[in-house]
């Protein structure tokens, strides 16, 4: 079946330092959908990439779309200590199917 | 936050006994979701529905069942609970199929099979 990976599993950053963390398919992604969970928390949604080379942002994360529709990468720009927890990526091809996530630590 | 409420939120048993989790929405959502959380091996979906008594298998459905006899709630049953289905179960609800839509999530329910 559809595998998703996703890499790093853990990243711990200096406070300010930037941060980004990737999803890989062997297959081709209709789309993708990326959510962060915080300690305790739920997955929780943060957006969704449809189009090839498709690139977002939302204030100091990018979110892109790889022009083969096979990878996606989440970047965090200047780390604050909110930005911690685990984030996700998610596709939904043939198999519901979460990637392992990454856990973003900060050190302040 | 979306309208989803899962019970309990905490529970303790024991081997061999059945347990029933439930989630009940109050966003009218066609689709609903049973996934469980383990470490290392992030979110996994156990079943799931997409209308009134129909639902589906998920990647690791084996010793869980699921009903739901009303939109609102989806229910998820062991039969016979085991020590490798302790884990942090969630319930997520979407308007349209998972992979169009966002899916939204309930706070979950921490299980502890002794």
């Amino acid at each position: 079946g559809q595998q998703v990976m996703q890499i790093p599993q853990y990243q711990h950053v200096q406070e300010g330092e930037d941060f980004t963390t990737y999803c890989n398919s062997s297959t081709t992604l209709s789309n993708i959908q990326w959510y962060k969970q915080r300690p305790g928390g739920h997955p929780v949604f943060l957006i969704q990439l449809v189009k090839s080379g498709e690139v977002k942002k939302q204030k100091r994360l990018t979110f892109q779309f790889g022009e083969a529709k096979k990878n996606s990468s989440l970047h965090i720009t200047a780390t604050q200590t909110t930005d911690v927890g685990t984030y996700f990526c998610y596709s939904g091809n043939e198999k519901l199917t979460f990637g392992t996530g990454t856990r973003l630590t900060i050190i302040p | 936050d979306a309208g989803i409420t899962q019970s309990p939120r905490h529970k303790v048993t024991e081997t061999g006994t059945p347990v029933t989790l439930r989630c009940h929405q109050t966003e009218n959502h066609r689709y609903m979701y049973w996934y469980r959380q383990d470490p290392g091996h992030g979110l996994r979906l156990i079943h799931y529905s997409y209308g009134v008594k129909d639902t589906d298998k998920g990647e690791v459905s084996d010793g869980y069942s699921v009903s739901r006899s009303k939109t609102e709630d989806f229910l998820l049953t062991l039969e016979s609970a085991t020590s490798s289905q302790t884990s942090v179960y969630f319930c997520a609800i979407s308007e349209s199929p998972s992979f169009n839509q966002p899916q939204h999530f309930g706070d979950g329910t921490r299980l502890s099979i002794l």
